[in-house]
């Protein structure tokens, strides 16, 4: 296993296009989140899978953003009617529910919005 | 409120200097996370402590839980670790999310 793998790396998109992002976690992890981080600023928490359950979701994540993990392996995450304030790094990381909560994080996927 | 006050924002050193960069945060906590993020995005673990002190190589990472703070420390910094540091409580909520500070952009110029 390699880690947490987030797919595309970079996307460019026009305002009101629809995007969706992937991650993959670490395979024996159940726990995955995904956080959004804009620049100069430190990453904000947007929502949280343990299996398929999706259990929390930040108020940052509005009816445009929905997330989904199927079968409690790969996560997507969709963006509807993007807007430039959409502009974003966002990450996902995975961690196990046993021990300690040690998050381990993919590479990110960066949003532009045109 | 959960918040995390790091320092320096901005802190750029001579290669071989002693690094040190500062987290606190408002409330008790059940572990911290340090993270180092270098340009392009990408996130790496580098400490998870609950009490006293960890060292990995030339980083030393120590928190006190009574003063609400942690420190990490590089020794003989070296330019390739310019990255953004950043502090990262965990306040042990059910749902395990990391509540993150804006982090430290560190510049080491040879």
């Amino acid at each position: 296993d390699t880690g947490v793998s987030q797919n595309p790396r970079h996307k460019i998109t026009k305002r009101g296009q629809n995007v969706t992002f992937r991650c993959d976690p670490i395979s024996e992890h159940n726990r995955l989140y995904w956080y959004r981080q804009t620049l100069g600023q430190g990453p904000e928490f947007l929502t949280y899978f343990q299996n398929e359950a999706q259990l929390e979701k930040s108020r940052l994540l509005s009816d445009r953003f929905s997330a989904e993990r199927p079968k409690g392996s790969f996560s997507t995450l969709e963006i509807q009617r993007t807007e430039q304030g959409d502009s974003a790094m966002y990450l996902c990381a995975s961690s196990s529910q046993v021990g300690y909560n040690e998050q381990f994080f993919g590479p990110g996927t960066r949003l532009t919005v045109l | 409120k959960n918040e995390v006050e790091q320092s320096p924002q901005n802190l750029t050193a001579q290669e071989g200097e002693f690094i040190t960069i500062n987290c606190s945060y408002s409330v008790g906590i059940s572990a911290l996370h340090w993270l180092q993020q270098h340009p392009g995005g990408g996130i790496v673990s580098l400490f998870m402590l609950s009490s006293g002190k960890k060292k990995h190589g030339r980083l030393i990472a120590t928190i006190n839980i009574q003063e609400k703070h942690s420190s990490l420390h590089i020794t003989a910094s070296h330019p390739r670790d310019s990255a953004v540091y950043i502090c990262a409580p965990d306040y042990g909520g059910s749902q395990g999310n990391l509540i993150f500070g804006k982090g430290t952009k560190l510049s080491v110029k040879p």
